[in-house]
């Protein structure tokens, strides 16, 4: 059975910085692309950044990049979001959600989130 | 960037009643469309990939049509268990995947 679980979220001051990271079990976490996916209190779904099966090729959203960084460590079946520079608007539940393919597709598992709060 | 629009934002209808919600792409995506559930405070879950196949292990009352830019998720016979907002997703442009803005569904 698929298990993705998420930590690291928390308070954090504007400007701050974050790392999450999503913690895989279930299948063969190498074969397959990887995103992170946030929703803003009472809004809707964003996708911020994706990558690769073999962590080769990462993709991000407008709205974050130059500011966050995403990775993963195949040998601990472990993906990963570096935050820098947080803003408010950036206060979200960050879900972390596998792709049916090795490169960006639709998402047949997500893990739980973790909420992310940026606030001084 | 591919934009996705969601229409209606909320609807409202009675058990039994057969529910349709529609998702417009900014350009042809060739059918890389996908449709999910949320019920509040849930991970999204999935309904439906590549338009109109349906995730395993998913009730046979969804299902998904439509291609080039409009695509339907219908609901053939509202159950209060379907009470939750359902987002459509592109995945044609895999450089930068966009979401639908969502549809709330409510039993009246």
């Amino acid at each position: 059975e698929v298990h993705l679980v998420e930590s690291g979220g928390g308070l954090v001051q504007p400007g701050g910085s974050l790392r999450l990271s999503c913690a895989a079990s279930g299948f063969s976490f190498s074969s397959y692309a990887m995103s992170w996916v946030r929703q803003a209190p009472g809004k809707g779904l964003e996708w911020v950044s994706g990558i690769s099966g073999s962590g080769g090729s990462t993709y991000y959203a407008d709205s974050v990049k130059g500011r966050f960084t995403i990775s993963r460590d195949n040998s601990k079946n472990t993906l990963y979001l570096q935050m820098n520079s947080l803003r408010a608007e950036d206060t979200a539940v960050y879900y972390c959600a596998k792709a049916e393919r090795q490169w960006l597709g639709h998402f047949d598992h997500w893990g739980q989130g973790t909420l992310v709060t940026v606030s001084s | 960037d591919i934009q996705m629009t969601q229409s209606p934002s909320t609807l409202s209808a009675s058990v039994g009643d057969r529910v349709t919600i529609t998702c417009r792409a900014s350009q042809t995506i060739n059918n890389w469309l996908a449709w999910y559930q949320q019920k509040p405070g849930k991970a999204p879950k999935l309904l439906i990939y590549k338009a109109s196949n349906l995730e395993s292990g998913v009730p046979s009352r969804f299902s998904g049509s439509g291609s080039g830019t409009e695509f339907t998720l219908t609901i053939s016979s509202l159950q209060p268990d379907d009470c939750a907002t359902y987002y459509c997703q592109q995945y044609n442009s895999y450089l930068v995947l966009t979401f639908g803005g969502g549809t709330k569904v409510e039993i009246k």
